[in-house]
């Protein structure tokens, strides 16, 4: 089993559309939680991070936070063709620095 | 937020030749530094945690004599790819974080290798 995992897809919005990116991890102790978004050739970029069960919510984005289904989702409101890009989600635990990555998903978002 | 630099952007070697790449800190001392290997359409796989001062913890399947790991001071990690080989061409990718728990990584530019 893989340590976190996301559907490769693609995941096709229209834009103005919710966009719902989900990761599922196998790790009980894992804390802390990151979506990144990565375009290709490039380096990821941070979106948001989340420790707490529940929402986060940050401009047009919201995490979400299952500890205990040990699952975290990622909600973009109002997509935006420029939203096109590859998420991953990446899992660490409380006493490490090591992050793991999930495989990612893409995400395309048509006018 | 930091500002990882990560040097060379790309780089096109023969094969059988060395590659080194740098990642530097630039306004935070990273006691620690991540190295990724990213191949087309697949994730980040963590290759190695460098630790200034000491030697680099390298993940499984990683051959450490084959890609060397330095962290002189606590803004530079170096990775260097010896006797490179086309299957060595990949995106690498550095990383560092400010502390441990919920602290974001910051990622260099990444580096695009290709062995002819």
């Amino acid at each position: 089993q893989k340590e976190v995992e996301q559907n490769s897809g693609p995941l096709s919005v229209p834009e103005g559309a919710i966009a719902s990116l989900n990761c599922t991890y196998s790790d009980r102790g894992s804390q802390s939680f990151f979506w990144y978004r990565q375009y290709s050739g490039k380096s990821p970029e941070l979106i948001m991070f989340i420790y707490s069960n529940g929402d986060k919510e940050d401009g047009r984005f919201t995490a979400q936070l299952n500890k205990a289904s040990q699952y975290v989702s990622l909600l973009i409101r109002d997509s935006q063709p420029s939203d096109s890009a590859t998420y991953l989600c990446a899992v660490s635990g409380w006493n490490t620095d090591k992050l793991i990555f999930g495989t990612g998903t893409r995400l395309q978002v048509f006018p | 937020g930091a500002v990882v630099s990560q040097h060379p952007s790309w780089v096109i070697c023969k094969s059988g030749t060395s590659v080194k790449i740098e990642c530097r800190s630039l306004d935070f001392q990273a006691t620690t530094m991540f190295w990724y290997r990213q191949f087309p359409k697949q994730s980040l796989m963590l290759m190695a945690t460098s630790n200034e001062g000491s030697k680099a913890t390298y993940e499984q399947g990683v051959e450490k004599d084959k890609f060397l790991i330095n962290h002189a001071s606590l803004t530079l990690s170096t990775l260097t790819v010896t006797s490179a080989h086309p299957e060595d061409s990949s995106f690498y990718i550095c990383s560092a974080r400010v502390g441990t728990g919920i602290t974001e990584a910051f990622f260099g530019q990444g580096t695009r290798l290709t062995v002819v």
